[in-house]
């Protein structure tokens, strides 16, 4: 497709399950991040990928989240035992290079509620 | 931790006046972005501009940054109703690439 894919676009989940939230770059694109976004807040970011080098997971805030991106393209960030602070929009981005020369593409987001 | 800080934080204005937004930031970078988020959607990329640029154009929107001041401004001239939405800037330190977003300035235009 011409943009960036996310899915589901929402969420709801019960406290202690996991979820999967999936991103689908656009096509070319070798950079993706994951960040989430709370209520009424900038960005957090979570995890960078770039090409083949060792994702940045400097920002994942627990060994509860993890992320992979498989074949240099489609990515999954997997939250295990869900809490509710963990409810907030998820959004994945890609970018042609860096974003030292490029902007960044933004999915829709997902919004996960965590009851 | 927060590498940009946008102020005001929300802005009203009449339709056709020019809206002015700032931003700062605490450590040198590369290049600094604007990007606007229209409710419950992801963001949009406006402008980039780099560390030794000073002043940039795209369409209505004007981006100048002071390096000396760590400081970012955008303005918006004849804005529109369609203009409302937050706005949000970010700053790419190079490193490892990964921008770092500020919190974002709600800007509404009355028609």
């Amino acid at each position: 497709g011409a943009g960036v894919s996310q899915s589901p676009s929402n969420k709801v989940t019960e406290k202690g399950k996991d979820v999967e939230l999936r991103c689908d770059p656009i096509s070319g694109h070798t950079a993706l991040y994951w960040y989430r976004q709370s209520l009424g807040q900038g960005l957090e970011f979570l995890i960078y990928f770039q090409g083949n080098s060792a994702p940045d997971k400097s920002g994942l805030p627990s060994d509860r989240f993890s992320a992979e991106r498989t074949g240099g393209s489609v990515s999954t960030l997997t939250i295990q035992r869900t809490q509710q602070e963990d409810s907030a929009v998820y959004l994945c981005a890609s970018s042609f290079g860096t974003a030292f020369t490029y902007g960044y593409t933004f999915g829709s987001g997902t919004r996960l509620t965590v009851v | 931790s927060q590498q940009g800080e946008e102020d005001p934080q929300a802005l009203s204005i009449q339709e056709g006046e020019n809206a002015t937004m700032n931003c700062s930031y605490k450590t040198s970078i590369n290049n600094l972005q604007w990007y606007r988020q229209n409710s419950g959607r992801g963001l949009v990329h406006l402008i980039l501009i780099r560390s030794n640029e000073r002043e940039k154009h795209s369409g209505r929107l004007r981006v100048t940054l002071d390096t000396s001041k760590k400081s970012s401004s955008l303005l918006i001239t004849a804005s529109r109703a369609a203009d409302t939405a937050s706005y949000f800037c970010a700053t790419d330190r190079g490193a490892n690439s990964k921008l770092t977003f500020g919190k974002g300035i709600t800007l509404s235009v009355r028609p």
